[in-house]
């Protein structure tokens, strides 16, 4: 089946404006995560859901941060009055939780560039 | 503070010997392991997952977990020139997975033909 997607792939933005980036988990999965990776850095964990709630909002960055899930599928992390250090590339990843593995799928990526 | 540590390499392996990586974590409640390949550009793709102590193989790689000394370690068997990426390791500290993989920055990994 298809896997996790995530649109855009790649999003330049100016200093100060607002950016959505979208995930689509694979079909099934009602866990969703989202990561963050800066260049040549790990990953940081950012917000994870279960369902459509996000038990926890702790490893969001700042207010300007924000996510959200709707029909236990597609997820959207917004980023508010973006600045440079914002760029990275942020990663989404789902899992099933029927399976007793917690194994995590990743998509794609949205490149973000802050210029 | 959650922490996994790896050393970034580069590591040079020749082609058709084991490679070897490992990594240790810090938080004792961690219950679940994951080595992830990123290839440069790419997304991390997951390679094996390890969650009791002892080994874990599936074709050329092998997972070993030891929770006593908070290692983790991953063996490439046979290694090929694609297996040249970046490898991540990640733990998990939570059993119902409520929370995010904590990661390393990740060895790179150069197999020489």
């Amino acid at each position: 089946g298809a896997g996790v997607s995530q649109s855009p792939s790649n999003k330049v933005t100016e200093k100060g404006k607002d950016v959505e980036l979208r995930c689509d988990p694979i079909s099934g999965h009602t866990a969703l995560y989202w990561y963050r990776q800066r260049l040549g850095q790990g990953l940081e964990f950012l917000i994870y859901f279960q369902g459509n709630s996000a038990p926890d909002k702790s490893g969001l960055p700042s207010d300007r941060f924000s996510a959200e899930r709707t029909g236990e599928s597609v997820s959207t992390l917004t980023i508010q009055r973006t600045q440079q250090e914002d760029s990275a590339v942020y990663l989404c990843a789902s899992r099933s939780t029927v399976s007793s593995y917690n194994e995590q799928f990743f998509g794609p990526g949205t490149r973000l560039t802050v210029l | 503070q959650k922490e996994v540590e790896q050393n970034s390499g580069p590591l040079s392996v020749p082609e058709g010997a084991i490679a070897s990586l490992n990594c240790t974590y810090s938080d004792r409640g961690s219950q679940s392991f994951f080595w992830y390949r990123q290839y440069s550009g790419k997304s991390p793709e997951l390679i094996m997952s390890i969650y009791s102590n002892g080994d874990k193989e599936d074709g050329r790689f092998t997972a070993q977990l030891n929770k006593a000394s908070q290692y983790v370690s991953l063996l490439i068997r046979d290694s090929q020139p694609s297996d040249s990426a970046t490898y991540l390791c990640a733990s998990m500290y939570s059993g119902g997975g409520a929370d995010g993989l904590t990661f390393g920055k990740g060895t790179h990994l150069i197999i020489q033909p």
